[in-house]
């Protein structure tokens, strides 16, 4: 069974600097995608960053990257530049490669506050 | 293109009542999921189509919840009769061919009193 972990109930940045969520996962498949989404308090959920668990690069999107590491079973997201609408709930989740439509298991979430 | 919409936005219910939540997936996405999302966790399946057939309801607890897709698109989930515990919001979501994860709907918030 597939299990995300995330272990920061909350976080909190000063804007303009770095912040970086954590995220742990366990699975048994050998090919699976790690997914980042972000929901603000309208509660949509937007996607933000994808990273198949075959990739030698780790992923990168504007202001946001993930922070791979296969060995240790980690995909830490990294916001740089936080700005104030940065502010939301952030899920970590693990799901198909590309292409496929495999189940998303989410992990709880880490609530970030960017303070002015 | 147009995101999947989902109606209502809220809803507010007695326990034992019933409700029915509509989504309309992006076009000629064959994949269509629901998932519940309760207050402080995030959002678990509840069930998943593929055009108009269930591939996954291993989730739904089907003395209460259904859900169809006639026709291959839009889809509806029905509780009935709701319980206290089914206060969450249900989310929606569709994903096509060659798709990085899914495009999700806005919600809709369901209160049970």
């Amino acid at each position: 069974a597939q299990k995300i972990t995330q272990t920061q109930p909350g976080m909190f940045v000063q804007e303009k600097e770095a912040v970086t969520l954590d995220c742990t996962y366990d699975t048994s498949d050998p090919s699976y995608g790690l997914f980042w989404y972000k929901q603000p308090s309208s509660g949509e959920m937007i996607f933000l960053i994808y990273q198949g668990s075959y990739d030698q690069q780790n992923a990168t999107e504007g202001r946001y990257s993930l922070n791979f590491q296969k060995a240790r079973k980690s995909a830490n997201l990294v916001i740089s530049a936080s700005q104030l609408g940065d502010s939301a709930m952030y899920f970590c989740a693990m799901g198909p490669t590309q292409g496929g439509s495999e189940k998303l298991v989410f992990g709880k979430g880490t609530k970030l506050t960017v303070n002015p | 293109e147009a995101g999947v919409a989902q109606s209502p936005r809220y809803k507010i219910i007695e326990k034992r009542q019933s409700v029915a939540f509509w989504c309309n997936p992006i076009s000629g996405h064959a994949t269509l999921y629901w998932y519940q999302q309760i207050l402080g966790q995030g959002p678990k399946l509840l069930i998943q189509f593929q055009n108009n057939g269930v591939v996954d309801d291993s989730q739904l607890p089907k003395d209460r919840f259904s859900a169809e897709r006639l026709k291959g698109v839009d889809s509806t989930l029905k509780i009935q009769p709701a319980k206290l515990e089914d206060s969450a919001v249900y989310l929606c979501a569709s994903t096509g061919t060659g798709d990085y994860g899914y495009t999700f709907g806005s919600g809709t918030r369901l209160t049970v009193v």
